[in-house]
């Protein structure tokens, strides 16, 4: 079936440093892709998408492009701060079913 | 106001009571899911609504029921709760856009079963 994987975290990052969340996805097809975030004591909420190959979904000053042959689809920034501490979640929705699959979560924290 | 609501937001429980979560939403969407979240397993699907006849198992339903009494509301029981079921729920709704299909979350229930 329709999986993602993320990078393990914690990630620990000082401010202003660059960022990346590696995400791979498997599916049949090409699914929609999206990046969500959770702040902390908070739901999650949608950060970035891309529908089809070579998309890029940027948003707050994150970005991540579809990349169909490596069935992947990083996230990226170029400097960090503090109040991007948070958990990203990368997640396809998956057309068996139509539902979202997510990864299992990356946790960010940003030290000033 | 909070387009997507649930209620409680944090319960304290025994094993073996029957508990539910309510879910509201005031988007006017279709499809309704609810969620649990256990650390480092990501969020997996409990149950889904697409709409007020429609409901559907996901993957981890055992122990779980739901009821969709009308479009904006879809609640989660648990008939007997277990140590196990400890975790943080979320309800999410989503309408159909294209082919996008974003989600829209609560801001979660903290459950813990003791």
């Amino acid at each position: 079936g329709d999986s993602v994987t993320q990078m393990e975290g914690p990630v620990t990052l000082s401010e202003e440093a660059f960022l990346t969340i590696n995400c791979t996805y498997t599916a049949t097809g090409y699914p929609s892709l999206f990046w969500y975030v959770q702040y902390p004591g908070e739901g999650l909420q949608l950060l970035l998408k891309a529908t089809k190959a070579d998309d890029k979904g940027s948003n707050k000053g994150f970005e991540a492009t579809y990349r169909k042959e490596t069935t992947s689809f990083h996230l990226e920034k170029g400097s960090v701060q503090v109040s991007d501490s948070a958990v990203y979640f990368c997640a396809l929705f998956s057309n068996q079913g139509g539902k979202l699959i997510f990864g299992q979560g990356t946790e960010l924290s940003v030290k000033p | 106001d909070a387009d997507v609501t649930q209620t409680p937001r944090n319960r304290i429980t025994k094993t073996g009571k029957r508990i539910m979560l309510e879910c509201s939403q005031t988007k006017g969407h279709d499809r309704m899911y609810w969620y649990r979240q256990d650390p480092g397993l990501g969020l997996r699907l409990i149950y889904y609504s697409f709409d007020v006849k429609d409901i559907n198992k996901g993957e981890i339903s055992d122990g779980y029921s739901v009821s969709r009494q009308a479009q904006a509301k879809f609640s989660l029981s648990l008939e007997s709760a277990i140590p196990n079921q400890t975790a943080l729920y979320f309800c999410a709704t989503s309408d159909y856009r294209g082919s996008l299909y974003e989600q829209f979350f609560g801001p979660g229930t903290r459950l813990t079963v003791l």
